[in-house]
Order: structure tokens, then C-alpha cells, then sequence
């Protein structure tokens, strides 16, 4: 059964730093992986979606990597700001001998960024 | 706009009246999904379909029917609702390749008293 852990649970840091969120999954039969954002009490934003046979995705300050073979993704954030405070999920979508075609999320890792 | 929509945004009920929690996408996806959400336990999947009158269960389908008529429309319905099933719940589509990947709707908080 495919696990999704998101390390760290909670980060909080300086304006301006850069950081990295990391995602770790246990079977690397996936045929996808999307990060997320939420807000407090809202829906869910997708923030980049990497293909099983892609290396990287990236869109403005935000770069994913995933490797398939070790069984994790990264999300990287340059010179972060106070409305980049939310919670970043991780999402693999299951593969074929996964079960349910459907995604396997992480608990997410609660980011604030301090002004 | 592409979007997901999903009504009612909050609904409190009392356990066992039966409810109907509707979903509809506007961008012709075949593919269409319930999560849950809850705290500690994440987002899990209920229910989901690749086209019309084609559903299937997700990790946790038990209390919960779905039906596809329209490919736009997905509606979740508690047909009992138990104060377990209190949550906040999302629908999502895709394209059947996920090419896109999923969208999701802004969620609906459902307590049962």
C-alpha cells in the first residue's frame, strides 16, 4: 500500500530565506506527483505537477524534483514571503498495481514565513 | 473559468437524514473523485469515476454512494450520516491521462450532530 510522508510537519522561517520541503513515497510505481498549497479552512491549489518519466518541474520561485527510483520529491522555495505561510501537501497518483486509481496524499508540512 | 464547483459549502445535519453534497466541473473531464479530510488522518479517497454510469471505491468508501448520470456532475450522498462521517470533504477532476493533473473543488464542511 503506497505512503506518502512529508518531512518537516511544521517550518517556520525568515522572509527571504530559501527552503526545502521534502516528500518521500513507498512504491515508486507512480504515474505522477502533484504538490498542493492550502489555506486555512480552504481548498486545495496545485502548485506543479511532475510526470513519472520527468526529472523537474518549475513555475516562478517554486521548483519541484522528483526521483522515482529512491522514492522521493522535493519542493523548493526561493526567497520566500509571508503569503507563502500555508500548508504544502504532496500527492503521488497510484499506480496501476496501487489499488483505487486515485492519489495518495501526505499530512502535509505546515510552512509559516515570519515577516 | 475552469473550475470545480461544490454545494452546499457548510451543511450541520443530525445523524441518520440523508444528504446529497453536489459536484460539477465545466471542463469536460471524464475523470472525477471524493476525498476526505480530516485532521491527523490527511486527505483519503472515498469514491471515484473514469466516465459516466463508471464508479468505483476508494480506500474509504463505506457510508457513501456516488452516482455519475452526466459527465459534469459527481454527487456524494450520505444516505445515513453518522457523527464519523463529520469531515470536510473535496471533489476533484482530471482528464483521463491526468495530463493536467487533478483540480479540486473549495471543499465542503459537513458536521453531524
Amino acid at each position: 500500500k503506497q505512503e506518502v510522508t512529508q518531512i518537516p510537519a511544521a517550518l517556520s522561517v525568515p522572509e527571504g530565506e530559501n527552503l526545502v520541503l521534502n516528500c518521500s513515497f513507498t512504491d515508486s510505481a507512480i504515474y505522477n506527483l502533484q504538490w498542493f498549497r492550502q489555506d486555512p479552512g480552504k481548498g486545495l491549489t496545485s502548485l506543479l505537477l511532475i510526470q513519472s518519466s520527468q526529472r523537474e518541474q518549475t513555475s516562478g520561485r517554486l521548483n519541484a524534483s522528483l526521483d522515482k527510483s529512491s522514492g522521493r520529491s522535493t519542493l523548493y522555495i526561493a526567497a520566500s514571503q509571508p503569503g507563502d505561510s500555508a500548508t504544502y501537501l504532496c500527492a503521488v497518483r497510484r499506480g496501476s498495481g496501487g489499488g483505487a486509481d486515485g492519489l495518495t496524499f501526505g499530512k502535509g508540512t505546515h510552512l509559516i514565513i515570519q515577516p | 473559468e475552469a473550475q470545480v464547483t461544490q454545494n452546499p459549502r457548510y451543511l450541520i445535519t443530525v445523524t441518520g437524514k440523508k444528504l446529497t453534497v453536489t459536484c460539477s466541473q465545466n471542463m469536460n473531464h471524464e475523470y472525477m473523485s471524493w476525498y476526505r479530510q480530516d485532521p491527523g488522518l490527511g486527505l483519503r479517497q472515498i469514491y471515484y469515476s473514469m466516465n459516466v454510469e463508471v464508479t468505483d471505491k476508494g480506500d474509504v468508501p463505506e457510508g457513501y454512494k456516488v452516482s455519475r448520470k452526466e459527465k459534469r456532475n459527481f454527487p456524494l450522498i450520505l444516505e445515513s450520516p453518522s457523527p464519523n462521517q463529520t469531515s470536510l470533504y473535496f471533489c476533484a477532476s482530471s482528464s483521463l491521462d491526468w495530463l493536467d493533473g487533478q483540480y479540486f473543488g473549495p471543499g465542503t464542511r459537513l458536521t453531524v450532530t
